[in-house]
């Protein structure tokens, strides 16, 4: 069965420090790869996609992400943090199809300090 | 603007009484879902529909029932059968027309069982 794995539940990071959000997944087969932000008592937003091409993803609030295929890995990164960055962060897989459904990982929540 | 709509955003219940949860999108979408998020474990996937009149199980789906009559609406029912409902629940919608999967959430029900 496919599965998403968030490495880490919790980072936390000073303002203005780079940031790295790990998710693996496990597919045998051709996966999207998808990331959200939650901000409290709110819904999700699409940060942003893989769907094929470039494996460096560039996403809105300055976020990217570098598919890898051989490392079944898609970690989001962002160079400089704002307080405003603080969120949960969740890694989502859809194989296409399957009802349209997707997989995702147990979030991860970013803490950014002043 | 399009969007998913959910109400009320917080709704308080009696143990033993059913209460339904409102879902509306106006995106044209096919497909929508319904999601539990609970501290810590991700989105857990309730129920599903891909099409009017038509739905099916997801992860969780004891103790919760749904129905589609409009491509629009998809209400979601969390009935006295369900041990412990105190969650946030999250709406979303998808378009069939593309293979990847893409969901558009609404901004969640928090639900909270006195």
């Amino acid at each position: 069965a496919q599965s998403v794995t968030q490495l880490d539940s919790q980072v936390p990071v000073f303002e203005e420090a780079p940031v790295e959000l790990r998710c693996n997944y496990s597919s045998s087969v051709s996966v999207y790869l998808f990331w959200y932000v939650q901000y409290p008592n709110q819904g999700l937003q699409l940060l942003l996609k893989y769907l094929s091409g470039s494996t460096l993803v560039k996403g809105i609030n300055g976020f990217e992400a570098e598919f890898n295929k051989s490392q079944t890995s898609f970690h989001l990164r962002k160079p400089s943090v704002h307080i405003s960055d603080t969120a949960e962060y969740f890694c989502a897989v859809s194989l296409g199809g399957q009802g349209g459904k997707l997989i995702f990982g147990q979030g991860t929540e970013l803490s950014v300090k002043p | 603007d399009g969007g998913i709509t959910q109400s009320p955003k917080y709704l308080f219940r009696k143990e033993g009484q059913n209460v339904t949860l409102s879902c509306e999108q106006n995106l044209n979408h096919d497909a929508m879902y319904w999601y539990r998020q609970d501290p810590g474990q991700g989105l857990r996937l309730i129920y599903y529909s891909q099409i009017v009149n038509d739905f099916q199980k997801g992860d969780i789906a004891e103790g919760y029932s749904v129905s589609r009559e409009k491509k629009e609406s998809f209400p979601l029912t969390v009935t006295s059968a369900q041990k412990n409902p105190t969650a946030f629940y999250l709406c979303a919608s998808c378009s069939s027309g593309t293979a990847y999967n893409e969901q558009f959430f609404g901004p969640g029900t928090r639900l909270t069982v006195l």
